[in-house]
């Protein structure tokens, strides 16, 4: 099956530094992949849509300046977590789907990345 | 507005036994897939299921399969024959139709599996 992969899988961080999490399509190209936040016994609410080649979308109530989303090819979406605060300690988790027909009925997700800042 | 619910957070099982996880959804569109996903405590989303709107059958894989109840708008996830290695978080999932094809999760449902 289609494979993603995140990394880090984990990474702590010191506040108000920033952090970089990349997530890669292994095997389809992905024109478009999503970014999730997931706090501890919570859901996966989406933060952003990564689109290849033209500015993210975010959702609402989420600070574009804070996460900063480059999807620069068509296997590689990059997060950046701008000035890294305590509260944004989390778990971020990427997800991408194969093109044409399968797109509608499969997605793929990484293996997340549990932030830590300290 | 498009909605998931999943009313168990917590379900116990008996090893061997068969469990169903609740999932009920709210949408206008007549188009839309329904997933599940198995979350262990690792954190990776692990797909186990998918049900299209206009599929006539249950989807089944294995193990698992999806009780499909479009006019009560329902997508229970049944586990036959439970193992210990099934103890996780359980999300169902709905992706509408569109272009962006983002998923909306449920809150969740904590299976514990016990010997």
């Amino acid at each position: 099956g289609a494979v993603v992969s995140q990394h880090p899988s984990w990474v702590i961080c010191k506040s108000g530094t920033s952090v970089k999490i990349e997530c890669r399509s292994l095997d389809f190209q992905a024109t478009t992949m999503f970014w999730y936040r997931q706090f501890p016994k919570q859901s996966l609410m989406l933060m952003a849509t990564s689109n290849e080649g033209s500015k993210a979308t975010y959702e609402q109530g989420v600070e574009k300046d804070k996460f900063l989303i480059n999807h620069a090819s068509l296997t590689l979406s990059t997060l950046t977590v701008t000035s890294a605060h305590p509260e944004d300690s989390s778990f971020y988790i990427c997800s991408a789907s194969p093109p044409g027909a399968r797109s509608a009925t499969e997605a793929f997700f990484g293996q997340g990345t549990r932030l830590t800042v300290v | 507005a498009q909605k998931i619910t999943q009313t168990q957070p917590g379900m116990f099982v008996q090893e061997k036994e068969a469990v169903t996880l609740d999932c009920t959804y709210d949408t206008s569109d007549p188009s839309y897939g329904l997933f599940w996903y198995k979350q262990p405590s690792s954190g990776e989303m692990i797909f186990l299921i998918y049900q299209g709107s206009y599929d006539q059958q249950n989807a089944t894989e294995g193990r698992y399969s999806l009780n499909f109840q479009k006019a009560r708008k329902s997508a229970n996830l049944v586990i036959s024959a439970s193992q210990l290695g099934d103890s996780a978080m359980y999300f169902c999932a709905m992706r509408f139709s569109g272009s962006a094809r983002q998923l909306t999760f449920g809150s969740g449902t904590q299976l514990t599996v016990l010997p």
